[in-house]
């Protein structure tokens, strides 16, 4: 199994707070992800990073920010948060074997369920 | 956005009986992977099929991906209780620097 370990698993927060949640990997992957799974909606893209200090928006980015300032780490900030953010967020890693062959297979973490009031 | 659409949402059925999942789009994907998720874990990778037509099994599930590369299916015969899970599709997008796409998933209960 890769090494991927996020933090918290469980956080229960107030409407209005800021709320910052880590993902840690042994891997020395390029890539990392964020992710919110919601009932019915699969898994949506919240901002990935393709390398330090590298990040980029993904479908569901408003809300969020994140930082990457070394390989293993990569936050997740919710600056203010709301109810609409409840949800369980995923990590995940890749390394892309480059365009020919580049099935982007990634690796996912245990998750974190935050709950905001 | 190209869009995923998973069909069941959701299936229970007796052990040893057959299931089928389908995962359709109207748009191509590069590939096209299937990945298992169970209670309160991530989602884990089973497998990544590429080429359209193309067939892939892994004991006693059975990938296919659509000529077109629109579509895929997967189809788990004589199902056990550790098949139970939450299954999603994904599709790689080229023209979106190779993100995945899921789709809503289909959740499969093997009851003994």
């Amino acid at each position: 199994d890769a090494g991927i370990t996020q933090s918290p698993r469980h956080k229960v927060t107030e409407t209005g707070t800021p709320v910052t949640l880590r993902c840690h990997q042994t891997e020395n992957h390029r890539y990392m992800y964020w992710y919110r799974q919601d009932p019915g909606h699969g898994l949506r893209l919240i901002h990935y990073s393709y390398g330090v200090k590298d990040t980029d928006k993904g479908e569901v980015s408003d809300g969020y920010s994140v930082s990457r300032s070394k390989t293993e780490d990569f936050l997740l900030t919710l600056e203010s948060a709301t109810s609409s953010q409840t949800s369980v967020y995923f990590c995940a890693i890749s390394e892309p074997g480059g365009e020919v062959g580049d099935y982007n297979e990634q690796f996912f973490g245990p998750g974190t369920r935050l709950t905001v009031l | 956005t190209q869009l995923l659409e998973q069909s069941p949402q959701f299936l229970s059925i007796q052990e040893g009986e057959n299931l089928t999942v389908y995962c359709n789009s109207s748009s191509v994907f590069s590939s096209l992977q299937w990945y298992r998720q169970e209670p309160g874990e991530g989602p884990v990778l089973l497998v990544t099929v590429v080429t359209g037509g193309e067939v892939k099994k892994l004991k006693r599930l059975t990938f296919q991906f659509g000529d077109a590369r629109k579509d895929s299916s997967l189809h788990i015969t004589a199902a056990q209780p550790g098949d139970t899970g939450l299954y999603l599709c994904a599709g790689v997008d080229p023209a979106a620097g190779n993100k995945l796409t899921f789709g809503g998933g289909t959740r499969v209960l093997v009851k003994p």
